[in-house]
């Protein structure tokens, strides 16, 4: 049982490059999320999707998208990358009748120069 | 919106001894989850210990325990024994219980314990 699985775990791009981040769980979780992690805060959400199909902005949106084909798998794309989204990448799941137990992966570190 | 509000950035006590972590929260929100995370250098959330609102008692893990106080919006995590492996940085999350799996997490606290 794999969890949730982020690839890759590093990346640098340069200033309007695009990319995806990928997040993929094998635990046919309903809930998947996107957070960014920069220093000296905590993580903030960027998307969300509460099953295939459906998706939402949190509280970071701007510069991503996301889309949702599958239960497995919820990729986060970055356009035209900035150095304002220079940071560490989590993607979350969890299922729909217990949202409170998160299965976090282990992060992308992204680098825009 | 909720806000999670951790004041402090950096603690360090020597092994063994208790420490305690400080968490404040603002929500119009009646019935919602809180949690604490610990992540390690390796990069990993790993889920400390989690507590519904809804509730009355305090959640223990083992060592791990808090003090949640739900009129003042404080939820305070207390190690006790503490060990070099709990050298981490600890966040304070808040979540609705209805909805979609939405955290609003706090700064973070830098723990370090000293040998």
């Amino acid at each position: 049982n794999a969890g949730v699985t982020q690839t890759p775990k590093f990346q640098v791009l340069k200033t309007g490059q695009s990319m995806t981040l990928l997040c993929a769980q094998d635990m046919n979780h309903e809930y998947m999320s996107w957070y960014r992690q920069d220093p000296g805060m905590g993580l903030r959400l960027i998307h969300y999707s509460v099953g295939a199909g459906i998706t939402d902005q949190g509280e970071v949106p701007n510069g991503y998208n996301v889309s949702r084909s599958t239960t497995e798998d919820f990729p986060l794309r970055l356009l035209s990358a900035a150095p304002s989204q220079t940071s560490v990448y989590f993607c979350a799941s969890s299922p729909w009748d217990a949202n409170e137990k998160l299965f976090f992966g282990s992060g992308t570190q992204l680098s825009v120069l | 919106a909720q806000t999670v509000t951790q004041s402090q950035p950096e603690m360090s006590v020597q092994e063994a001894e208790t420490v305690t972590l400080s968490c404040t929260y603002d929500t119009s929100e009646n019935n919602y989850y809180l949690f604490w995370y610990k992540q390690p250098p390796s990069r990993q959330m790993i889920l400390v210990i989690r507590q519904e609102a809804y509730k009355q008692q305090n959640a223990t893990e083992n060592r791990f325990s808090v003090n949640f106080q739900k009129a003042a919006k404080s939820f305070s995590l207390k190690i006790s024994d503490s060990q070099l492996g709990d050298t981490a940085m600890y966040f304070c999350a808040f979540m609705k219980i209805q909805g979609a799996q939405k955290l609003v997490f706090g700064q973070g606290t830098r723990l370090t314990i000293n040998p």
